[in-house]
């Protein structure tokens, strides 16, 4: 069956260490990936976004790789910080970009980033 | 300010009275889209849509309906609700222009509770 998967035990870290969170996903070809922060209670926010011919993207402290043969992204924070606690989500679409809008969201990793 | 704006917030209502939530953006996108947010179940597509009366079923669209009469507006309509329709509802928009396609912007979610 198709399916993303992220990380689902939270992943706690120390103010100042880098976060890696991971997306991996099985039956898909996705024309590309993004990345989203939710707070709770709260819409998700979008960070990045990564097509499927790009190896890595970046935008401030935040970096994401997309590796299409082992179909899966990672997703680093460096010089994390108490602030940057959140679920981060991952999300694909499967139709492309000028056919449908099936964005397909993974369930998400919760960072909490101590001081 | 670029924004999705939904309305209600919060809503509870009894079994079988129809309801509309309402969904209005006003970043000229072309794409938009209805999902539920469920624990353990992560983000779920319920419709979406591609341009004004063009829509298409997700991953959830039983016991829903929606319409795009017009380019900003995108209303989610339950005909007979029922408590397992108890969920957060999140509506968002996206441009997807040729050899363009932009992150989505969430609304700020609709708490809907069914008895």
């Amino acid at each position: 069956s198709q399916k993303i998967e992220q990380n689902s035990e939270a992943l706690n870290i120390q103010e100042g260490k880098t976060a890696t969170l991971t997306c991996n996903y099985t039956n898909y070809s996705p024309a590309y990936l993004q990345w989203y922060r939710q707070d709770p209670g709260r819409g998700p926010v979008f960070l990045l976004l990564i097509r499927e011919n790009e190896k890595e993207k970046r935008k401030e402290r935040l970096k994401v790789t997309f590796d299409t043969t082992l179909k899966q992204s990672l997703f680093h924070i460096t010089a994390s910080q108490p602030a940057d606690s959140a679920t981060y989500l991952c999300a694909l679409d499967i139709t492309g970009y000028n056919q449908g809008g099936k964005l397909i969201f993974g369930q998400g990793t919760e960072l909490s980033v101590k001081p | 300010e670029a924004q999705v704006t939904q309305n209600p917030r919060y809503l509870i209502t009894v079994t079988g009275k129809k309801l509309t939530v309402t969904c209005s953006q006003n970043m000229n996108h072309e794409y938009m889209s209805w999902y539920r947010q469920d624990p353990g179940l992560g983000l779920r597509q319920i419709y979406y849509s591609m341009n004004v009366e063009v829509t298409d079923k997700g991953d959830v669209p039983e016991g829903y309906k929606v319409s795009r009469k017009e380019k900003r507006n995108f209303p989610l309509i339950l005909e007979s609700p029922s408590p397992n329709q108890t969920s957060l509802y999140f509506c968002a928009s996206s441009l997807r222009a040729e050899g363009h396609i932009g992150g989505y912007t969430f609304g700020s979610g609709t708490r809907l509770t069914v008895v």
